[in-house]
């Protein structure tokens, strides 16, 4: 059972490269979601999605692009990386009639854009 | 809009003291989850404990339970007889029952540190 699977676990990126954060999940969980996570403001959500085909925008949208053409699968793309976006992002994931269950995070992805 | 806050951005408590993290929610839900979150040093966020808005008992999972008090949009985790394992973030989250269940809010996060 391996949960949410987020890759890579770093990266670092150059200022206007673009790159696709990965994140798989195994549970059958209708919602999925990013998050970025700063110091000492929590974790602020970038793009979530309730169910294949269907996203939408959380608070911190902009720069970020994401699909989900599958259940399974909603990947993040950063479309011109900057030094802003350098964070730790966190995929989660979570069943949609079930809502004490919270959400399984994966394990994050550390990002440095130079 | 919901919005989650804890003002204690980081607190120092003895071993095997008792420990209160504190909470405060705002929303306009009639019906919502309120939930805990520990984020060792390691990283990964870990899943401690759940609150309904409608439960009548105040949720306890081992060491750690949930000071409901709805009233005063308060959701405080009480971490009794503290371990230096227990030194990590610790964010509360909240989110729709019925409306807004597609997002999980966070606070901003308490860093606790416990000390031998």
């Amino acid at each position: 059972n391996a949960g949410v699977t987020q890759t890579p676990k770093f990266q670092v990126l150059k200022t206007g490269q673009s790159m696709t954060l990965q994140c798989a999940q195994d549970m059958n969980h209708e919602y999925m979601s990013w998050y970025r996570q700063d110091p000492g403001m929590g974790l602020r959500l970038i793009h979530y999605s309730v169910g294949a085909g269907i996203t939408d925008q959380g608070e911190v949208p902009n720069g970020y692009n994401v699909s989900r053409s599958t259940t399974e699968d909603f990947p993040l793309r950063l479309l011109s990386a900057a030094p802003s976006q350098t964070s730790v992002y966190f995929c989660a994931s979570s069943y949609r009639a079930r809502p004490n269950y919270g959400y399984t995070f994966g394990s994050g992805t550390r990002l440095t854009v130079v | 809009a919901q919005k989650i806050t804890q003002t204690q951005p980081g607190m120092f408590v003895q071993e095997k003291e008792a420990v209160t993290l504190d909470c405060t929610y705002d929303t306009s839900d009639q019906s919502y989850g309120l939930f805990w979150y520990k984020q060792p040093s390691s990283g990964e966020m870990i899943f401690l404990i759940y609150q309904g808005s409608y439960d009548e008992q105040n949720a306890t999972e081992g060491r750690y339970s949930l000071n409901f008090q709805k009233a005063r949009k308060s959701a405080n985790l009480v971490i009794s007889a503290s371990q230096l394992g227990d030194s990590a973030m610790y964010f509360c989250a909240m989110r729709g029952i019925i409306q807004g269940a597609q997002k999980l809010v966070f606070g901003q996060g308490t860093r606790l540190t416990i000390n031998p």
